[in-house]
């Protein structure tokens, strides 16, 4: 099955240690997003690529970071964590024509910074 | 800037309906979704809006008045297993530059026997 993958789905960290995340995906999807959910909000987006452009929302810190290398895997670097930085963060992928409004999101990655 | 108002929590019992409005002012609008989120479990996509009036999809059906700025989903026949996180979410960017989303607060759906 078509399907966006997240590695690892648990991930703990400590304040101030780099850590990445990986997505995945075999729907072969032009636009792939990053969002941020903390407990009982709703996700906030970070930044998206369509192909390899990025587009990075105003208020996403600088402390997170994203890459592309190609059309099936996306990263989230960040930098140094902060204790606030813990949360679920999500990939999403969307096409580009047809269904094109659907976002299909992947199980996501619980972030923890001791 | 983007805001989306949904209530917070419902509460229903099973086999009733429930309706989950959502307000939004967005500088851009291209269509309303509705994702549905269980605890610890990632959204997935229930409905879609890019037109005024009614979308049925099986026990779930969604509206738009775009002269409104306002939406609705509608759950009928509840079950426990609709008991989750629903989220509207605006399509605020133009289909070419990537179909960004700007999501509401969500409203958290309580089912009881």
């Amino acid at each position: 099955d078509a399907m966006v993958i997240q590695n690892p789905r648990y991930q703990v960290t400590q304040f101030g240690k780099p850590v990445t995340l990986s997505c995945s995906q075999t729907l072969n999807h032009n636009v792939m997003y990053w969002y941020q959910q903390k407990s009982s909000q709703a996700p906030k987006l970070l930044f998206h690529y369509y192909d390899k452009d990025f587009n990075n929302e105003a208020d996403t810190p600088d402390n997170f970071q994203s890459r592309r290398p190609n059309t099936s895997f996306c990263f989230l670097d960040i930098r140094s964590p902060g204790l606030g930085d813990a949360a679920m963060y999500l990939c999403a992928t969307s096409g580009t024509s047809g269904r094109a409004y659907t976002q299909y999101f992947g199980p996501g990655t619980r972030l923890t910074v001791l | 800037g983007q805001s989306l108002e949904q209530p917070s929590e419902v509460t229903a019992v099973e086999g009733a309906i429930v309706q989950i409005n959502c307000t939004y002012q967005t500088s851009g609008f291209y269509g309303l979704s509705w994702y549905q989120q269980h605890d610890g479990g990632a959204p997935t996509f229930l409905s879609y809006n890019g037109l005024d009036g009614l979308e049925e999809t099986g026990r779930f059906s969604s509206f738009l008045s775009r002269s409104d700025s306002y939406g609705y989903l509608l759950l009928q026949e509840l079950q426990m297993k609709d008991s989750a996180s629903y989220f509207c979410a605006v399509r605020d960017q133009r289909p070419a530059a990537g179909n960004k989303l700007t999501f509401g607060g969500g409203t958290r759906v309580l089912v009881k026997p």
